[in-house]
């Protein structure tokens, strides 16, 4: 199975800032990567797939980028909204596996 | 507009099974794609347990040791769940989504939170 681990677990930042958060997975692939956001009390929201391509009515202040294992999701000027726990899930081989999620918290 | 419901007991007695159904509106299971399972147990984070395709193909978690059994309900657009033997490590919410062939999901249910207790 291929383990996705999301460092850093917690980021304290302000708005405004530009953030990069990152999943490392155990073995490599190419673009087969998702990225989710979850707010509390609800369901995850897709953000990006195919590790770089913007899911529909996603702003574009969110990006995707990586490939092999190292993949990073950089959200260029955080808002307000943007605080929320986000999880990358690979879809390369199955089992599907999700990393353990960065949240992300007001400074 | 494609919208997934989960329904299904709140609370299940420890070593029996647990029981969920999907219901999917706005899209035809039978038109394709993958229909599976995601649970998030209190505080933590996401863990696949499997899908099924429209004509019943099926891929599972195997850390879930073989408890687990999907089915696919066409005419009434509907996918269940079964988890066998469960324990309190089973308390979760429990989400059902669309998965594309490709794999991401854009689909999630809103969730049932499942609560394994005697």
């Amino acid at each position: 199975e291929i383990v996705l681990t999301q460092s850093p677990a917690t980021l304290s930042v302000s708005p405004g800032e530009r953030v990069t958060l990152s999943c490392r997975a155990s073995q490599s692939f190419s673009s087969n990567l998702a990225w989710y956001q979850q707010k509390p009390g609800q369901a995850p929201r897709l953000l990006i797939n195919r590790a770089s391509t913007r899911a529909t009515g996603i702003p574009a202040r969110f990006s995707g980028s990586g490939s092999g294992t190292e993949f990073t999701l950089t959200i260029s000027s955080l808002q307000s909204e943007d605080f929320a726990v986000y999880y990358c899930q690979q879809y390369n081989d199955w089992p599907y596996t999700f990393g353990q999620g960065t949240k992300l918290e007001i400074k | 507009q494609v919208q997934l419901q989960e329904s299904g007991p709140g609370l299940v007695q420890p070593s029996e099974t647990l029981s969920l159904t999907c219901t999917v509106s706005g899209y035809s299971i039978s038109s394709g794609d993958y229909w599976g399972w995601i649970r998030q147990p209190p505080g933590k984070g996401l863990e696949w347990i499997g899908n099924i395709y429209h004509d019943g193909n099926t891929y599972d978690n195997p850390s879930l040791k073989s408890r687990v059994t999907i089915s696919v309900d066409t005419s009434n657009n509907q996918f269940s769940l079964k988890l066998g033997s469960v324990t309190a490590a089973d308390t979760a919410v429990y989400y059902c989504a669309r998965f594309t062939s490709s794999g991401w999901s854009e689909y999630w249910g809103q969730g049932t939170l499942v609560t394994v207790s005697s």
